[in-house]
């Protein structure tokens, strides 16, 4: 059964800094992986969508990339903005089946 | 393409009532999954359906709740009997293919339940 670990759990930088959330999965027969990212009581935004035969996806300041065979992804944001502050999620896809991590908190400070 | 639509956003229910979600997937998916987030905690799988169809229902509880997915109109999360655990945001995606292909999920924005 897949289960899928974000560290770490929260992170609050200065504005302007690179950062890097860490998600790992335990079944590499994935088929996707998917970042999304969560504003307090709101829903789910698709951030990136990275296929299993793909390494990475780019999408303006944000870079996923994508390690089946050690069961890693990493979303990397460059140059944060207080914008960019809500909790992001990974979620690794298998049969039918799409599993969770917990998220990362992040808060980006002016 | 209005997105997949949930309603209502929030719902509030007395112990012992029943709770009626609605979600309308994108137009074109025909595959309907339903999780549910507890405060401070991350998305639990519950339920996946195809039109008319339970394809997979190994996390939803086995007492009080059900889903359906009808030929014509909304998927239905119904929760009979609530209790103030089930207080929570519960959320539904959706998607074109059986693996989430190349498009991934779809998310709406979710009913929040509260149980008074």
């Amino acid at each position: 059964k897949q289960e899928v670990t974000q560290i770490p759990a929260a992170l609050s930088v200065p504005e302007g800094e690179n950062l890097v959330l860490n998600c790992s999965f335990t079944d590499s027969a994935i088929y996707n992986l998917q970042w999304f990212r969560q504003d307090p009581g709101k829903g789910l935004t698709s951030l990136l969508l990275i296929q299993s035969s793909q390494r990475e996806q780019t999408s303006g300041r944000l870079n996923a990339s994508l390690d089946k065979s050690s069961g890693r992804s990493t979303l990397y944001i460059a140059a944060s903005q207080p914008g960019d502050s809500a909790t992001y999620l990974c979620a690794a896809y298998n049969n039918n089946d799409m599993r969770f991590g917990a998220g990362t908190r992040l808060t980006v400070k002016p | 393409n209005a997105g997949v639509m949930q309603n209502p956003r929030h719902l509030v229910r007395r112990r012992g009532q029943e709770a009626r979600l609605r979600c309308s997937p994108m137009k074109g998916h025909s595959h309907v999954y339903w999780y549910r987030q507890l405060p401070e905690e991350g998305l639990k799988f519950m339920v996946y359906l195809q039109k008319e169809n339970i394809i997979d229902e190994s996390g939803m509880p086995k007492e009080r709740f059900s889903a359906e997915f009808p030929k014509e109109g909304p998927s239905i999360l119904r929760i009979q009997q609530v209790v103030r655990g089930d207080s929570a945001a519960y959320f539904c995606a959706s998607s074109p293919t059986t693996t989430g292909g190349n498009y991934g999920y779809t998310f709406g924005s979710g009913t929040r339940l509260t149980v008074v």
